[in-house]
């Protein structure tokens, strides 16, 4: 069973940052977060993951809490590309198959 | 980046034949592919994890037989969906995970439509 809760939908005006929210309350001390993302009718994109620091690529940051029972995911400035649904999933590499939840549907609009 | 393929993109077949799917990885050696379908509006179910050199192993719930998977070099799995009906008509997405970076990518998915 997917091991995280995120909201059913949010919204972002274009430009403006987007912060999806994750709980995670039962992750375990191997466990990392990941997001990925799925546009309509594509297979799902990477965009980051971490274990207990705060991560940032050139696509997003991901700020995790101390305890490590939640997350953020931070798209800096979003676009109206960024319109997908967003999942964020706990695993260990190399070991454990990604289990999807519902995830967060986001809208970017102009 | 790591790259994942899928052939075909999409199929359309006859109720009663079998629809064979290709996932590739093209810049790494994957000894471990997953196998998800995605209905409508809905989430990606893992069906399957794909061992290169030895037995898938399914997800509960899964029918081994009727979807047959093959993981034959370090490259490719195929999903073979056997005497295929309407129901399984659905989104068929693969993964990867490359063994160095740890990570998982996704293919871009096959639409299958049997009519």
């Amino acid at each position: 069973d997917a091991k995280t809760t995120q909201p059913t939908s949010m919204d972002c005006a274009e430009g403006r940052a987007a912060n999806l929210p994750c709980n995670h309350s039962t992750i375990s001390g191997n466990e990392y977060v990941y997001w990925y993302r799925q546009i309509h009718s594509q297979g799902p994109q990477y965009i980051i993951h971490g274990l207990k620091n705060n991560e940032t690529n050139e696509m997003a940051s991901l700020i995790i809490t101390e305890d490590r029972k939640s997350s953020t995911l931070i798209l800096p400035h979003a676009t109206l590309r960024d319109t997908a649904v967003y999942y964020c999933i706990v695993s260990r590499p190399n070991t454990d198959k990604l289990i999807f939840g519902t995830g967060t549907r986001l809208q970017v609009f102009p | 980046g790591a790259v994942v393929s899928q052939h075909p993109s999409r199929v359309i077949c006859k109720s009663g034949t079998s629809v064979k799917i290709e996932c590739r990885s093209l810049d790494f050696q994957a000894t471990t592919m997953f196998w998800y379908r995605q209905f409508p509006k809905k989430s990606l179910m893992l069906m399957a994890t794909s061992n290169e050199g030895s037995k898938a192993t399914y997800e509960q719930g899964v029918e081994k037989d009727k979807f047959l998977i093959n993981h034959a070099s370090l490259t490719l799995s195929t999903l073979t969906v056997t005497s295929a009906h309407p129901e399984d008509s659905s989104f068929y997405i693969c993964s990867a995970r490359d063994p160095l970076r740890g990570e998982q990518f996704f293919g871009p998915g096959t639409r299958l439509t049997v009519l």
